[in-house]
């Protein structure tokens, strides 16, 4: 069975740090690409970010290129996310996906984050 | 503003068909593969259907997806009340940089 379980989410005032992990199971971590989506409180889906299997190739929202990156640690089969320079508009639940045939395919229960003074 | 346009809900009656569109541009889904979600809620998002009309393992037959062009549908015939929920679509967008992209979601309600 795939199990995908995000840490690290909390409070955070504007201009703060955080770093999201996502552990797997279940599959070959190396095999899958990864990608971090969030949701807005009443809002819908956006993509933030995904990697490669092996963490060479990376992309990054325009909303947040430049202030977060994926990153991987597949040994640990764990997927990261470093977010800096927090803005309010970055709270959200951010889940973590197993990429298949192209798009997260399975996906996490999500992890909160809320960026306020 | 999203790069794929979809109606805000869709209703039906238990035991109907339910259609939801779901519209893009030459960059994103006219060229690249559709995926479509359900979100129940409280819940994590759940894909439904991916390269335009195929089912993972486990989604009922009752779902069914289809592209023509720019434009794809999702397809829920005989309606049930566990299908009340929003169902996103999504696709690779091409333009400037790859970027994956979402609908804003439809809400289905059955009536």
């Amino acid at each position: 069975e795939v199990l995908l379980w995000e840490s690290g989410g909390g409070l955070v005032q504007p201009g703060g740090s955080l770093r999201l992990s996502c552990g797997a199971s279940g599959f070959p971590f190396d095999d899958y690409a990864m990608t971090w989506v969030r949701q807005a409180p009443g809002s819908g889906l956006e993509w933030v970010s995904t990697i490669s299997g092996s963490g060479v190739v990376t992309y990054h929202a325009d909303s947040v290129k430049g202030r977060f990156t994926i990153f991987r640690d597949n040994p640990k089969n764990t997927l990261f996310l470093d977010m800096n320079s927090l803005r309010v508009d970055d709270t959200a639940v951010y889940y973590c996906a197993r990429n298949y045939a192209g798009a997260p395919d399975h996906w996490g229960q999500g992890t909160l984050v809320t960026v306020s003074s | 503003q999203s790069a794929l346009a979809q109606p805000p809900s869709a209703s039906g009656a238990p035991g109907q068909r339910v259609t939801i569109s779901c519209s893009g541009s030459r960059s994103n889904i006219g060229s690249n593969s559709v995926y479509w979600y359900q979100q129940l809620p409280g819940r994590a998002p759940k894909l439904l259907i991916y390269n335009n009309d195929q089912r993972p393992s486990g989604v009922p037959d009752r779902f069914s997806g289809s592209k023509s062009g720019a434009s794809a549908s999702l397809a829920i015939s005989g309606l049930r009340s566990e299908d009340e929920g929003h169902y996103f679509c999504a696709g690779w967008d091409d333009s400037l940089r790859q970027s994956l992209v979402f609908g804003p979601g439809t809400k289905v309600s059955v009536l």
